[in-house]
Formats: C-alpha cells, structure tokens, sequence
C-alpha cells in the first residue's frame, strides 16, 4: 500500500486560491469516488475538510472544494487565510477494502 | 459533547506489546465504524486499521497485519488496538477516529478524532 503522492508544500499570498492535487492509482482514487481530506495543524487532531470526493461535512468553509479526475484528486482552497495555513492530507479507500493516505502537503500563507 | 479519548500509550521494548484504548462519548458508538490512525514526523498520516459497527468486518494495513488487533466493546463505549510484537518502526503517535459518513453499505470520512496516544518502541 504505497502512500498516495502529493506536493510537498504549497505557498500563496492571502486571497489567492491553491489547489493542493492527489495522485494515485485506479485501484484507490480511480476506482472509487471514496476520497477524503484532513487539515492538520501541529498538536492538534486531524479535521476533516472533503469526503466523497467534493461533499463538505458541516461547518466546514465553502472556501475548501474537492474534485476528482481519474487517478488524481484535488483539494482547492479559494480566498486563502492565515488560519488555512496547515498540513493538508487526502484519503483514498483501497480495492484492498483498506484506506491509504497521502504524503502531505504544507500549505503556507505569505 | 462528542469526544473521543486515548489512552494506553508508552515506551516499550521491542518485540514487546501494548494495548491502546479509545474511550467513546456523546454519541451513540455502537452505530459507527472506527479507525486506527498512526502520525510519524516522517511519514504523516498513516491509516492502521479498521473496525466496522459491531465488529464483525475487520481490515488492517499490511504493515501491522499479523502484530495487531482491532476490537471494540459496544457495552463499554471503547475501542481497542493490541499491538504485539513491536517494532521501532511502529513508533507514532496513535489517533482513534470516528468514521461518519456511510452510503451503499460504506463508510468513509473521520469526522471525529482523539488527541492520540504516543507510543514509543526502543531498547
């Protein structure tokens, strides 16, 4: 189970938009609309941002939308603040019937 | 409030074995599968296992296949995870988490996570 591939950090001014993007395989993002993203700041516990794809949980900003285009997921985050300056991890269920999580991306805010 | 907490964590020699808890409160636990979630400064995020609501499906990364078990005991509110035959490599801070979200007989998306247990394998 070989970690999905992301960029290793990303950098934008605020109000900028990024788009973090997931690379793995059709037996995990390309085989099943099953992709997850978590926000993570140091010492705290992961959150999740997007599940299925593009479905935001409650509460959640409208500024974080999820996509999917075969084997590559993407996370962007529009209007960029401060406070979305984070590690940001995506998800993948498995034809294995496992889950598999990306490498990460830092996301920094100039 | 809905909470999770873990506990169990610690320094062990390897080869040596732990059990870890995951205590279950403001909400119904029985309805919801969980999760097992590792953190490594050098790794991330890494998913460790899987439980489903009444523990009769059960999947494991390949990583800790055969060295640990997931289980869980509804009448408790508790998730566990016993991890035998440690490795330094198993060294991580260990997140429990609430799977949320089920459609078509699946569920994805931890939408609730503890703080986590750090365990620490070394001689």
């Amino acid at each position: 189970q070989s970690a999905l591939t992301q960029l290793a950090s990303v950098s934008a001014s605020p109000g900028q938009s990024i788009t973090i993007s997931c690379t793995g395989t059709s037996s995990d993002i390309g085989g099943f609309d099953y992709v997850s993203w978590y926000q993570h700041l140091p010492g705290k516990a992961p959150k999740l941002m997007i599940y299925d794809v593009r479905h935001r949980p409650s509460g959640v900003s409208d500024r974080f939308s999820g996509s999917k285009s075969g084997n590559t997921a993407s996370l962007t985050i529009s209007g960029l603040r401060a406070e979305d300056e984070a590690d940001y991890y995506c998800n993948s269920y498995t034809s294995s019937d496992t889950e598999v999580f990306g490498t990460g991306t830092k996301v920094t805010v100039l | 409030e809905v909470r999770l907490v873990e506990s169990g964590g610690g320094l062990v020699q390897p080869g040596g074995s732990l059990r870890l808890s995951c205590a279950a409160s403001g909400f119904s636990f029985n309805n919801y599968w969980m999760n097992w979630v590792r953190q490594t400064p050098g790794e991330g995020l890494v998913w460790v296992s899987r439980i489903n609501s009444d523990g009769s499906s059960i999947t494991y990364a390949d990583s800790v296949k055969g060295r640990f078990t997931i289980s869980r005991d509804n009448a408790k509110n508790t998730l566990y995870l016993q991890m035998n035959s440690l490795r330094a490599e198993d060294s991580a801070l260990y997140y429990c988490g609430r799977v949320g979200y089920c459609s078509n007989k699946s569920c994805r998306g931890m939408d609730v996570w503890g703080q986590g247990t750090t365990v620490t394998v070394s001689s």
